[in-house]
């Protein structure tokens, strides 16, 4: 079975700064999909950004990008220039590359931005 | 953009009575899942929904829950009776195909208490 881990259960940083949120994850398949959603106080799940195993390149949104080291199983989401709005929980999301796309989440970062 | 709708966004119901959760998944969508999130903790997979029946599902879906796709478009979630360990924010995804690049599109949750 999956697991994914995040050991940051909060962090805090200033507006503008750079932040990372660390996410592990352990698995045997070798083909695979990485997520992070963001979960602002509204409750509701937006997706930030999605990797796939097979691809070497890390995945980049404008100011989200992660750092995927596939031997390590690690996938941190870094987020530049940070805003107000950023202010949420984030899970990181393990899924099958083939399958019924059952999402495995981990148990989050609660991140705040300051003014 | 089209969009996952779920009502209602909160639901009170008293111990042992049966709640339905309802879902309108996007219209061309194919698969259907329900997700749990107990206050505080993380996003756990329920069931997965396909072709008029379940494609898979967590031990937390026992004998209590079940779904349905009654009439083409709704996707609903039974509890028979509810447990004050039900309590929970209970989200409904779909997706149109079967790969990570088809990303679930998560509902905005309906929020049920149990008391």
């Amino acid at each position: 079975a999956q697991t994914v881990t995040q050991s940051q259960p909060e962090m805090s940083v200033q507006e503008a700064e750079t932040v990372t949120l660390s996410c592990t994850y352990d698995t045997s398949e070798s083909n695979y999909y990485l997520f992070w959603y963001k979960q602002p106080p509204s409750r509701q799940m937006i997706l930030v950004i999605r990797q796939e195993a097979y691809k070497q390149q890390n995945a980049t949104e404008n100011r989200f990008s992660v750092n995927f080291q596939k031997a390590a199983k690690s996938f941190s989401l870094k987020i530049s220039d940070s805003q107000l709005g950023d202010t949420a929980m984030y899970f990181c999301a393990f899924m099958k590359y083939q399958g019924a796309q059952k999402l495995v989440f981990g148990q989050g970062t609660r991140l705040t931005i300051n003014p | 953009e089209p969009e996952v709708t779920q009502t209602p966004s909160h639901q009170v119901t008293q111990m042992g009575q049966e709640v339905i959760l309802r879902c309108v998944p996007i219209s061309n969508h194919l698969y259907f899942y329900w997700y749990r999130q107990i206050l505080g903790q993380k996003v756990e997979f329920l069931v997965s929904f396909y072709n008029n029946e379940i494609s898979e599902k967590s031990e937390i879906f026992d004998d209590q829950f079940s779904v349905e796709r009654p009439d083409g478009s709704n996707f609903t979630l039974k509890i028979r009776s509810t447990k004050l360990e039900d309590s929970a924010m209970y989200f409904c995804a779909s997706v149109g195909g079967l790969r990570g690049n088809s990303p679930l599109h998560f509902g905005n949750g309906t929020r049920l208490t149990v008391t």
